[in-house]
């Protein structure tokens, strides 16, 4: 869905450097997420955000910070990165349909620590 | 917290032979239940789901089921294709939150 993008799609960098990822969202969806997908473990949360300005961790939010000052944005930033930050992450954002919160991700951003 | 297994991890089978995927869940308060496709290099979609008021919901080829008592449910995908294969996601969440817990995947595989 050309609804959520993010950017960049493709990122290389190195330990220690700072990183940030960017979501966007033309819904006005009130609620967002950060997931990271590493091989085995499926589809990890790592922050989510209820609105503009509200923030919650989730399973694995170490290392990670995020912000929402508008409903469309919700940049995930690695503040130091490690090599184990190596990952797939995608941004997703959910809408009410007949009662259920429905998730659609973004095309994912992979991201390579050196 | 919620905890979803699924299983099998891959699967491979004939063009045209039926392909099951099963994930439990451990939060009896979890009552909606999607299934994510995700093509190689792609962003996991959406391609059905089912509430936990239904025991069974089915889409041409696709079908889930929900057995929540056991607190399992099934993806069954019929008459397979290989434009199927792909990994495949359960997920489980709550109606008045937000949060989605997904299985680790299951790796489809159709030979033609």
């Amino acid at each position: 869905d050309a609804g959520i993008t993010q950017s960049p799609r493709y990122k290389i960098t190195e330990t220690g450097r700072q990183v940030t990822l960017m979501c966007h969202q033309t819904w006005s969806h009130s609620y967002m997420f950060w997931y990271r997908q590493d091989l085995g473990h499926g589809l990890r949360l790592i922050y989510y955000s209820a609105a503009a300005d509200i923030t919650d961790k989730g399973e694995v939010p170490d290392g990670y910070v995020v912000s929402r000052s508008k409903t469309e944005n919700f940049p995930l930033t690695l503040e130091s990165a490690t090599r184990s930050q190596t990952s797939v992450y995608f941004c997703a954002s959910s809408r009410q349909v007949s009662g259920a919160n429905v998730l659609t991700f973004g095309a994912g951003s992979r991201l390579t620590v050196l | 917290g919620e905890n979803v297994e699924q299983h099998p991890s891959t699967l491979s089978v004939q063009e045209g032979d039926s392909a099951v995927i099963k994930c439990t869940y451990s939060d009896s308060a979890s009552n909606y239940f999607p299934w994510y496709k995700q093509e190689l290099g792609k962003r996991p979609q959406l391609i059905i789901d089912i509430r936990s008021n239904v025991g069974e919901k089915k889409d041409q080829r696709i079908a889930v089921t929900l057995n929540k008592t056991a607190k399992h449910f099934s993806l069954h995908i019929t008459e397979t294709q290989p434009e199927d294969s792909a990994v495949y996601f359960c997920a489980a969440s709550k109606r008045t939150g937000n949060q989605f817990y997904f299985g680790t995947g299951t790796s489809l595989t159709v030979i033609p």
